[in-house]
């Protein structure tokens, strides 16, 4: 059982924009910084979103992240077959003194 | 480049150890801390702890307290992380990853390609 609650799996269809949740609490999401990490099949997984909302230098401006009290979300506008993957959030959590991810969203494009 | 190259798949019987490396290159080792990430079979990311290689302070996640050893040689420009009591429990790919504090404190912007561990009698 994941600290940070996420759907199992998303989908979309190409050119599509869909959105992945992740919600936590007061100690970890309400209190901290959220990032997104990308796990292609077989690939470790890459940094997508810092500090809630940032994009990395090379992620394109499809992906954005947005975080609202307990909650963060990750959007993905004009889907593609390569965005197929894994996506994860993470965030410290004061109380565990860990840093804490998300179950995982497996992203289908259609 | 800027990387992290780890060590091959190592295969362990219950009960025993397994020490896992991760040699940095394309950047100062010693400024930026190193931490490790596992991923079970199937499963998600389960973050283990860091290592600043500047001063070899560690932290730990409360999980594997007593059971995970994480060092470094800066000599080699190399972390490592050592796991004992192996059991079933404990196979699967550990990564480790760098942190880049200018992109926030928990941010992991290069990642090694991982290491597979299987325990297995």
């Amino acid at each position: 059982q994941s600290v940070l609650t996420q759907a199992p799996s998303a989908s979309g269809t190409p050119g599509q924009r869909v959105t992945i949740s992740c919600s936590g609490s007061s100690s970890n999401i309400g209190n901290n910084y959220l990032y997104w990490y990308q796990q292609l099949p077989g690939s470790a997984p890459k940094l997508l979103i810092y500090r809630n909302n940032q994009r990395p230098s090379g992620v394109p401006d499809r992906f954005s992240g947005s975080k609202s009290g307990t909650s963060a979300s990750l959007a993905i506008s004009g889907l593609r077959s390569e965005d197929e993957a894994d996506y994860y959030c993470a965030a410290w959590d004061d109380s565990l003194s860990a840093v804490v991810f998300g179950g995982g969203t497996e992203l289908t494009v259609l | 480049q800027v990387q992290l190259v780890q060590s091959g798949a190592e295969v362990k019987e219950p009960g025993a150890s397994v020490k896992v490396s991760c040699k940095a290159s394309g950047y100062t080792f010693s400024a930026h801390y190193v931490n490790w990430v596992r991923q079970a079979p199937g499963q998600g990311l389960e973050w283990m702890g860091w290592i600043n290689p500047n001063n070899g302070a560690t932290n730990y996640a409360q999980t594997f307290q007593g059971r995970v050893t994480l060092t470094r040689d800066t000599s080699m420009s190399t972390a490592y992380m050592e796991l004992s009591s192996l059991t079933s429990d404990d196979t699967a790919v550990y990564f480790c990853a760098r942190r880049w504090r200018q992109l926030g404190p928990d941010a992991f912007d290069i990642w090694g390609q991982g290491t597979e561990v299987t325990v297995s009698s």
